[in-house]
């Protein structure tokens, strides 16, 4: 049972560039999350998904893409880095207790994290 | 809106000594809290969470936090640091499909 696990860990990109960042769980999650961390800023959220197939906006989703084509995998795209760009991405996973409605007190479940730079 | 606070960017304490680390929120309804930990170089660990009811929660390693609605605040604690400690801390609050928004997070050091 390896959790929430994040590929690649390290990556360098020029202004300019596109990657896509993997996030894959093996708990059977409904919910899925990509948070950035920067310095004095804690965690914030990106995108997330409540089920297969769908994505959401979270607080800070402009210029990154997301998609959720099986349930177990969630992945961050980024079409054209840019500079501010620079930061640790965290995947998580989380679940509902109740099948089909919101349960406020499940908690998260984190990958070690992606520190991208662009340059 | 709802919002988390950590109003300090590091706690210093020595080992043996109790420690605090603090949490104040800003919600409308119930609030579901969460304390993560970080260890350098990793991803975020969960401590302990407060649902409802009893004010005092206990959680992972030794931690307890304590829940107080008339100061909207939900402060990390534990009796006994140890140097292992040392560590990132983060609050959060679950604002629905357990989305969560962080305080900005507060470096505990624990000196021998």
């Amino acid at each position: 049972n390896a959790g929430v696990t994040q590929t690649p860990k390290f990556r360098v990109l020029k202004t300019g560039q596109s990657m896509t960042l993997l996030c894959a769980q093996d708990m059977n999650h409904e919910y899925m999350y990509w948070y950035r961390q920067d310095p004095g800023m804690g965690l914030r959220l990106i995108h997330y998904s409540v089920g297969e197939g769908t994505t959401a906006k979270g607080e800070v989703p402009d210029g990154y893409n997301v998609s959720r084509l099986k349930k177990q995998n969630f992945l961050l795209g980024l079409e054209s880095a840019a500079p501010s760009q620079t930061s640790v991405y965290f995947c998580a996973s989380s679940y509902s207790m109740n099948r089909g409605q919101t349960s406020w007190w499940t908690e998260a479940f984190f990958g070690q994290g992606t520190r991208l730079t662009v340059v | 809106a709802q919002s988390v606070a950590q109003p300090e960017d590091q706690v210093n304490v020595a080992e043996g000594n109790p420690l605090t680390v603090k949490c104040t929120y800003s919600v409308s309804g119930n609030p579901y809290l969460f304390w993560y930990v970080q260890y350098p170089n990793r991803g975020l660990q969960f401590l302990l969470k407060y649902i409802t009811g009893d004010n005092l929660v206990k959680g992972s390693y030794g931690f307890e936090a304590e829940f107080n609605k008339s100061q909207t605040s939900f402060h990390l604690k534990k009796p006994s640091a140890l140097v292992s400690d040392s560590a990132l801390y983060f609050c959060a609050m679950n604002t629905g499909f357990q989305k969560l928004v962080f305080g900005t997070g507060t470096r505990l050091l624990v000196s021998p």
